[in-house]
């Protein structure tokens, strides 16, 4: 069974700039959840969706934003990239409710000059 | 948010058992307790999840405490592969607030 898998594993972005981040979940799992980890720090929520909705946000600002498309995959958008949105983006999916625990993907290393 | 309380870090021996303490004394009834582990330049592992009782699985125990306020995430014969950064989560089982907040955690290093 395939894992879940995030694209591209490495991406260079100028301040500014704007940067997309995929994600494919687990066959069967509808639940996906964004987060970002910044060096040294721990993982912090940025986004939960769930059947094409988002359900939840965690405190980042607007121009952290997403979608769900029907297949159930994802898209986390960062715009007007900042330095400090230099991280490790992780995302995670699970079957409906998330009571079965998470799966992560190995996340995409975003780095912005 | 429902907190939990971890050790900054722990050492433990290879071939020895290793016992990660958690402290969650906030925890509401309906709360999952979940552990997850985070492997360098890797995404978070799930480990193992209970509710009220001690639970097994292929990689490690659970032991919860009566009133729930308190978990021990049990390693039974620690390799240096499970040296980790190792998280305990509570998993609100409000629906509309699916999410997994991750603390601090706790970085177990295995000494060979």
């Amino acid at each position: 069974e395939a894992g879940v898998t995030q694209s591209p594993t490495h991406l260079i972005k100028t301040r500014g700039q704007q940067a997309t981040l995929r994600c494919s979940p687990i066959s069967g799992h509808t639940s996906v959840y964004w987060y970002q980890q910044a060096l040294g720090l721990g993982l912090q929520f940025l986004l939960w969706y769930d059947e094409g909705e988002e359900r939840n946000r965690g405190n980042f600002p607007p121009r952290f934003s997403g979608r769900q498309f029907p297949n159930y995959s994802s898209e986390l958008n960062v715009n007007a990239l900042e330095l400090e949105d230099s991280a490790l983006y992780l995302c995670a999916s699970s079957l409906p409710g998330g009571s079965k625990g998470y799966t992560f993907g190995s996340g995409t290393r975003l780095t912005v000059v | 948010d429902a907190k939990t309380t971890q050790p900054n870090s722990m050492e433990s021996n290879e071939e020895e058992p290793v016992h990660l303490p958690c402290n969650h004394s906030t925890i509401s009834g309906t709360d999952y307790i979940h552990w997850y582990r985070q492997l360098p330049s890797q995404g978070p592992e799930y480990v193992i999840h209970g509710l009220t009782s001690n639970v097994n699985n292929r990689m490690a125990s659970l032991a919860i405490a009566e009133d729930r306020k308190s978990s021990t995430l049990i390693l039974h014969r620690a390799t240096l592969r499970d040296a980790a950064v190792y998280y305990c989560i509570l998993r609100v089982s409000n629906f509309g607030n699916e999410k997994l907040t991750f603390g601090t955690g706790t970085r177990l290093t295995i000494i060979p």
